[in-house]
């Protein structure tokens, strides 16, 4: 089968560094992409990691190993607003047809 | 140019009646995908056009779903007699042709079957 496992709940406090790891299993495997979504809202998207390495965008960065199958959002000097859920997604067929992840509550501390 | 726009946003409608949703994608992007997702779950895809052209559909896509982009601007989801099951909101997204930069979704329908 398809899946991605995520940690279901992190919490962390304002300023803070949160990691959130993602780990897949595809039938193909294009690249993977990370998105945020507050409460009531529509998903945002974040970042696209088609090659190993780190994408750095701002306060937030992803990176991926196509060999481990394993990916992470981090996110640094965490904001009250960054609370919000985050999904990582898998694009399996080149044409970000994605397969998401089940979700990682992100609640930040004052 | 205002985003990817779904309509309505909510929808209640008895078990058993049709129903159809809309999508207008931003105006320059060839691919529009419908996604489905319940509460605490990601989202799940449905559907995904390129153009006019429906290119692929979910194992998860019943006979009483079905899904139109004509002349690929819009496009509409229906559901025919719809089941409690089918409560969740319907997502929509755009994306140019060649794209590594993720989707636009929209802000979804929200079915409530009662």
């Amino acid at each position: 089968g398809q899946s991605l496992e995520q940690p279901s709940e992190v919490t962390a406090v304002e300023g803070a560094i949160v990691q959130i790891n993602c780990t897949y299993q595809t039938s193909g495997f294009y690249g993977l992409s990370w998105y945020q979504q507050h409460d009531g809202g529509a998903p945002t998207f974040l970042s696209y990691n088609a090659l190993d390495g780190l994408e750095e965008t701002g306060r937030f960065s992803s990176f991926l190993s196509r060999s481990d199958s394993y990916g992470y959002l981090l996110l640094q000097e965490l904001q009250m607003k960054d609370s919000a859920s985050y999904f990582c997604a898998s694009d399996t067929s080149g044409t970000y047809k994605y397969i998401f992840g089940t979700g990682t509550r992100l609640k930040v501390l004052a | 140019d205002t985003g990817v726009s779904q309509n309505p946003r909510h929808k209640i409608t008895k078990r058993g009646q049709n129903v159809t949703f809309r999508c207008d994608p931003i105006s320059e992007h060839n691919r529009l995908y419908w996604y489905r997702q319940t509460l605490g779950q990601g989202p799940e895809f449905l559907t995904y056009f390129q153009n006019e052209a429906q290119l692929e559909k979910s194992r998860l896509l019943s006979d009483r779903f079905s899904a139109e982009r004509p002349k690929g601007s819009f496009s509409t989801l229906e559901i025919q007699r719809t089941e409690q099951g089918d409560s969740a909101m319907y997502l929509c997204a755009s994306s140019p042709l060649s794209s590594n930069y993720g989707y636009t979704f929209g802000s979804g329908t929200r079915l409530t079957v009662v």
